[in-house]
Order: C-alpha cells, then sequence, then structure tokens
C-alpha cells in the first residue's frame, strides 16, 4: 500500500483481555515507531525500531506492553492484561531515514478498555 | 514540566486572519523540530520542518529561536480548511530518533 496501515481500526478489549495491534510500515522504511495518544494530548512514544532491533523501549508504560518486529517489516504491539487507562489511540508511524525524522503516521488503532 | 509545551487554545480567527502558534521546549541539545499538523479523529502530518534560518511556505511560515528555545508557526490569510490541531515537534539530539510532541494548539477558522 501506499502509506502506513494499522488494523484492526477499532478495538474494544474487556479488562484483563490482551490485545495484539498491528503495523504495516511502508515498504522499504526503515524506521518504526509506535505511539500512544489519549484524548486531548499529543502522541507519546512508545518504541522504535531500527529495521528487526528495538533501539529503544523506554516509553512503554508497563511490562504488559510489549512490542516486536521480527523481519524488519510489519510490526506488533501487544498490551496484556488490559487496563482502562489503556484505552487510547496506538499510532504507528514509519521513515524511510535512519534519523527517524520526517515521520509518516498511519490511521491508528482506537483501544477501548471496557 | 513538559519537555515540548503549546498554549492548547482554542484560537478562533475569522477568514483571512494572520495566527501565530508558539511553542517551547525544555531540551537545549534538540536538533530538528517540526509543525505536525492533526485533523479531528485522523493521523499526524507533517505540516513544515523548522530550520535556525527560518523558512516559509505558502501561507506558512516557521521560526526556530534556539537561544530562548522556542518555535513559532505563523498563518496567514487563514482558510477554513486550515481548522485543525497543530503539533509542535522536537527531536532531541540525546533521544536518539524519537519525536516529542506538544499537546498540540488547535485552531478554528470561522467564515
Amino acid at each position: 500500500g501506499a502509506g502506513v496501515s494499522q488494523s484492526p481500526r477499532y478495538k474494544v478489549a474487556k479488562r484483563g483481555q490482551d490485545v495484539a495491534l498491528r503495523c504495516d510500515p511502508i515498504s522499504g522504511h526503515v524506521s518504526l515507531f509506535w505511539y500512544q495518544q489519549a484524548l486531548g494530548q499529543g502522541p507519546e512514544f512508545l518504541t522504535y525500531f531500527q529495521n528487526e532491533a528495538q533501539l529503544d523501549k523506554s516509553g512503554l508504560p508497563s511490562d504488559r506492553f510489549f512490542a516486536e518486529r521480527p523481519e524488519g517489516s510489519v510490526s506488533t504491539l501487544k498490551i496484556q492484561r488490559t487496563q482502562q487507562e489503556d484505552s487510547a489511540v496506538y499510532l504507528c508511524a514509519s521513515s524511510n531515514r535512519a534519523s527517524g525524522t520526517e515521520a509518516f503516521f498511519g490511521q491508528g488503532t482506537r483501544l477501548t478498555v471496557v | 514540566r513538559k519537555e515540548v509545551e503549546q498554549d492548547p487554545g482554542p484560537f478562533n480567527v475569522p477568514e483571512g486572519a494572520t495566527v501565530a502558534f508558539n511553542c517551547t521546549y525544555s531540551n537545549s541539545a534538540s536538533q530538528s523540530f517540526f509543525w505536525y499538523r492533526q485533523d479531528c479523529r485522523k493521523e499526524p502530518k507533517l505540516l513544515m520542518s523548522v530550520y535556525s534560518s527560518g523558512n516559509e511556505d505558502g501561507r506558512f511560515t516557521a521560526q526556530l529561536n534556539r537561544a530562548s528555545q522556542y518555535i513559532s508557526l505563523l498563518i496567514r490569510d487563514s482558510k477554513l480548511s486550515d481548522s485543525a490541531t497543530y503539533l509542535c515537534v522536537v527531536n532531541p539530539k540525546e533521544y536518539g530518533n524519537k519525536l516529542v510532541f506538544g499537546a498540540g494548539t488547535i485552531l478554528r477558522v470561522k467564515s
């Protein structure tokens, strides 16, 4: 596809359920980022991959959050035992520069934990 | 104190008005600066990069003041379609490649 693709677009999870969010970056993009955006806030950094290597996971809020990009293209963000405070839009972005600037965002996955 | 701070607004302006947003950042080692635009329930999109010498793209002018650690965006001749949230974004060198976003400034242009 032409842009960053995320699925599902919407996810409703019961508290305690595990969820997996998928990101398909723009083909050939080296850098991939995950961000969390709460209502009325700017995106908050979660983690960053350069190819398959996870170079920075300092923004992951707890050990319930896990991200992977095993083949350097598609990435999955997994949240275990979801809690209400996990409700947010999860944005994936990719960049074709190792410097990670000029990131292109997907439309996001809106997660609601009930 | 947040790393990137913006006035949340909203800024309500008539069509044709000139409007300016400022943003301050706390990390003096920051090396790259951007303005992103985000429409309601959409993803952020790059509006423009911000260079030390200042740069202009049509009706949009961005400026950087490293000494005072602030970034500005000026929009001239506002259009209805400019209504959106404008996100100030900084790439702090010591944080590697991640982008740090402000909370955004809401602009509403009215006819």
